[in-house]
């Protein structure tokens, strides 16, 4: 049971690129999540997905954009990098919202130089 | 508003040292939900535990345990006999539950924890 993959692992961008961060999950969760790690601070959520076609911004989305085609993928796409988007990415899931515990994948460390 | 206060930015022990993590929360439901996650070195989040906010009795797991009271708003969480393997970042989080629409998990800021030799 792979649990919450997430690829790639780290990549460097410079400004103006696209790119997407790749997230799957295996484990049937409705719920999925995108958030973003900078140093020294907590989580903070980018964008979230209650099932397939159905998404929605979290608390820092400007810059960002997602979709949700089937159940078990959730890509995050930066359309043109910029610095302050260096950080690192986690995708989570959770079979339902708030009560129940959301499973993180490793991670994608990003720097924009 | 939803917030979750973690006052100790890094704790540096001593191998085999009893060592407790703050957490402070505020809301204003009466049912919310607090977690505990773990990300070492290696930079993944480790679920560690789930207590939701009727539930007051203390959890043991190991050399874990969680302390929650809900009359100080606190979920401190405490390792007995710490080990080198212990060194991680700890977060403390918060998520509030209601009928319809999303409930966010608020993150704490994290404590750092060095266990030494």
């Amino acid at each position: 049971n792979a649990g919450v993959t997430q690829t790639p692992k780290f990549r460097i961008l410079k400004i103006g690129q696209s790119m997407t961060l790749q997230c799957a999950q295996d484990m049937n969760h409705n719920y999925m999540y995108w958030y973003r790690q900078d140093p020294g601070m907590g989580l903070k959520l980018i964008y979230y997905s209650v099932g397939a076609g159905i998404t929605d911004k979290g608390e820092v989305p400007n810059g960002y954009n997602v979709s949700r085609s089937t159940t078990e993928d959730f890509p995050l796409r930066l359309e043109l990098a910029a610095p302050s988007q260096t950080s690192v990415y986690f995708c989570a899931s959770s079979l339902y919202q708030g009560r129940e515990t959301q499973y993180f994948g490793p991670g994608t460390r990003l720097l924009v130089l | 508003a939803q917030k979750v206060t973690q006052a100790q930015t890094e704790i540096s022990v001593v191998e085999k040292e009893d060592v407790t993590l703050d957490c402070v929360y505020e809301t204003r439901d009466t049912t919310y939900y607090l977690f505990w996650y773990k990300q070492p070195p290696s930079g993944e989040l480790v679920f560690l535990i789930r207590r939701n906010s009727f539930d007051e009795q203390n959890e043991i797991s190991g050399r874990y345990s969680w302390n929650f009271q809900k009359s100080t708003s606190s979920f401190n969480f405490t390792i007995t006999a710490s080990q080198v393997v212990d060194s991680a970042v700890y977060f403390c989080a918060l998520s509030e539950f209601f009928s319809g629409g999303y409930n966010k998990l608020i993150f704490g800021a994290g404590t750092r924890l060095a266990v030494h030799p």
